[in-house]
């Protein structure tokens, strides 16, 4: 069993749609947790933290369960710039970062 | 901004040579990573290291080795590459900040073995 698990998609959604990503990790040491957004042949760059209250961060927001190991992430009104290949990461101290294969999306116009 | 930086971005070598990828960081950051990226199977850590010459395994090691002489980088080797090391190559560089150990990337090597 992977440690960080996604749903790979593809995820084929119209502009303007809402979308939701979610993702489990098994470690229950965890500590702390991530989303990263991947362009195509690009590198990760991080979209944004999950906190255990949750945050928003414009269109996006993150959200983060413990007692059922789970994070999600909702992507309001979509763009077609959100395109991408979404990230879940969980860090469980030290040097220890797990990695989620990722979720594909596709935002057609 | 953070930059990493990686000395190519696309490399083809043939099976039995050796390998270097560079990457550089700039900002002064203490730990660096190299990961491997498959379909399918996400990032996968190879090597890391926290401070000059030190340097310690990750996951999927076998293969590899790494070398750390300054502070800004962080080399990965391939001591006789194999079909199956062809692949993404990612060097990371991380800060410690209040919410989490964020890692920034360079633009990947992809590498091919023929």
């Amino acid at each position: 069993r992977k440690e960080v698990e996604q749903d790979p998609g593809p995820f084929n959604v119209p502009e303007g749609a809402t979308v939701a990503f979610n993702c489990t990790y098994s470690n229950s040491a965890s500590q702390s947790f991530f989303w990263y957004r991947q362009d195509c042949r690009k590198e990760p760059k991080l979209l944004m933290s999950v906190y255990s209250s949750g945050n928003e961060d414009g269109r996006f927001t993150a959200q983060l369960n413990r007692a059922s190991q789970y994070i999600s992430l909702l992507i309001r009104d979509s763009k077609l710039s959100d395109s991408a290949t979404y990230l879940c990461v969980a860090h469980t101290g030290g040097f220890k970062t797990i990695f989620g294969a990722g979720t594909r999306l596709f935002v057609k116009a | 901004d953070v930059k990493v930086t990686q000395s190519s971005r696309y490399l083809v070598k043939r099976t039995g040579e050796k390998v270097f990828l560079e990457c550089v960081q700039d900002m002064d950051h203490e730990n660096m990573f190299w990961y491997r990226q498959d379909p399918g199977l996400g990032l996968r850590l190879i090597y890391f290291s926290y401070d000059v010459k030190m340097k310690e395994k990750g996951d999927i090691p076998e293969g590899y080795s790494v070398s750390r002489e300054k502070k800004e980088r962080f080399s990965l080797i391939l001591e006789s590459a194999s079909t199956n090391q062809t692949s993404m190559y990612l060097c990371a560089s991380k800060r410690i900040i209040g919410g989490g150990p964020e890692q920034y990337f360079g633009p990947g090597t992809r590498l091919t073995v023929t």
